[in-house]
């Protein structure tokens, strides 16, 4: 069991441009969030998933961003023309099929938009 | 819907005094509750959690909490800081099984 895996770290990315990121959960946890985190403010959810199904989406998710999970295994999170305002950590969790076990987090994506 | 507040956004201790973070919450339902530490660029990683089995939770690294009904609070607590503890607290809470709500969090700073 190596953890929740996040790719990448950091991103770069200039105004306007589109960004993918990547999540690999814990392989028996069938449950998968992301969460965004800005400096000074705890996580905020945004959406996740069970088993492949994408249960729940914040409407801080706005229609510029997608999430998948395609083969209930690894998501990924992208973000289309993207804007100042998107720069922040985006973290994923992943928990067995109830919140209330608690999540376990990656490292997170840090994005900054130029 | 269910919330925690996070009383107070830097607590500063002494090396070797007692640690006291606050978290009060609201929840229509009896709560699930979980206290995470982030150190500097990583994740989130789970100190301890509440889940209506007994009302003191001990958690890692000499951590505990005690859930009190009564003030719908969930503070944490450390005998004696360590330089090690010096990183940002969040209390979360179970919102209908389906996912967690975070607090704002506490930055711990810890001086020698």
């Amino acid at each position: 069991d190596t953890g929740v895996s996040q790719d990448p770290r950091h991103k770069i990315t200039k105004r306007g441009q589109n960004v993918t990121f990547r999540c690999d959960p814990i392989s028996e946890h069938n449950r998968l969030y992301w969460y965004r985190q800005t400096l000074g403010q705890g996580p905020e959810f945004l959406t996740y998933f069970q088993n492949e199904a994408q249960l729940e989406k914040s409407r801080l998710l706005s229609d510029r961003f997608s999430a998948e999970r395609p083969k209930g295994s690894f998501s990924t999170l992208e973000i289309q023309r993207t804007e100042q305002g998107d720069s922040a950590m985006y973290l994923c969790a992943s928990s067995l099929e109830l919140a209330n076990y608690g999540y376990t987090f990656g490292s997170g994506t840090r994005l900054t938009v130029v | 819907a269910q919330s925690v507040t996070q009383l107070g956004s830097h607590v500063s201790v002494s090396e070797g005094a007692l640690v006291l973070l606050r978290c009060n919450y609201s929840s229509s339902v009896p709560p699930y509750l979980f206290w995470y530490v982030q150190y500097p660029n990583q994740g989130l990683q789970l100190l301890l959690k509440y889940t209506s089995a007994a009302t003191l939770v001990k958690g890692i690294n000499g951590f505990e909490a005690e859930f009190k009904k009564s003030e719908t609070s969930f503070h944490l607590t450390k005998p004696s800081a360590h330089m090690s503890d010096a990183a940002e607290y969040f209390c979360a809470v179970s919102e209908g099984f389906q996912k967690l709500v975070f607090g704002t969090g506490t930055r711990l700073l810890v001086s020698p």
